[in-house]
């Protein structure tokens, strides 16, 4: 399986501000995922991100408020964008490492509190 | 878009007690995933399943892919308590195969 890390772990942030989380793979990777757990919730996808093309977001996510970066194929940004207490939540981002396999690998995560 | 219906939403169980928890859709799955959350980090991934009616062990843990492909069951035996988490069912969907999560199953074991 891939290592991944996730920078920052958690952070507490005021709101209208932005955070940019960082994803790092210790392998390359086609395809990354952005996902968001909401407190005592399921994890619920935000976008895709392919290298060298926009990423594709889900209904109900849209590029100015989580703009994503993919620069190359073993990292990603995904920044949360005039930042709201709704916003609190904890975001997750994962890899395709096997492709056709159907699994995923996840980041451990960063924990973001708006205040 | 498709959605995954997983019972029960929590558990509360007796250390070495076996432990059983599903997963049901109103659509079909070609794949099912199970995946255990511990607090403050990220899913892992338990089992992975490709084929209906596949029974796939991963050491106290054994998963089933049923047979219509609308369901799958995770059953832990002797559980102890590093069980203790969040199990989540996923199938992916889409052309990229992102995954649609379960709404989770809680279980705290109990010494």
């Amino acid at each position: 399986s891939a290592v991944i890390s996730q920078k920052p772990s958690r952070d507490i942030c005021q709101r209208g501000t932005s955070l940019t989380i960082q994803c790092q793979v210790d392998s390359q990777v086609t395809m990354m995922f952005w996902y968001r757990q909401q407190p005592g919730q399921s994890l619920t996808l935000i976008a895709t991100a392919n290298q060298g093309s926009e990423a594709t977001y889900e209904s109900g996510f849209v590029i100015d408020k989580f703009p994503i970066s993919r620069p190359n194929l073993t990292f990603s940004t995904l920044t949360v964008s005039n930042m709201s207490p709704e916003d609190s939540s904890i975001y997750l981002c994962s890899v395709d490492h096997q492709p056709g396999a159907d699994t995923q690998y996840f980041g451990p995560g960063t924990r973001l509190t708006v205040l | 878009g498709q959605q995954l219906n997983q019972s029960p939403q929590s558990m509360f169980i007796q250390e070495g007690e076996d432990v059983s928890m599903n997963c049901t859709s109103s659509s079909i799955f070609n794949t099912w995933l199970w995946y255990k959350q511990d607090p403050g980090e990220g899913p892992v991934l338990l089992i992975a399943l490709y084929k209906a009616g596949e029974l796939t062990s991963n050491g106290r843990l054994t998963a089933q892919f049923g047979i219509t492909r609308k369901d799958s069951f995770l059953n832990i035996s002797a559980s102890i308590p590093s069980d203790v988490g969040i199990y989540f069912c996923a199938g992916p969907t889409g052309s990229a195969r992102q995954l649609t999560f379960g709404s989770g199953t809680q279980l705290t074991v109990l010494p």
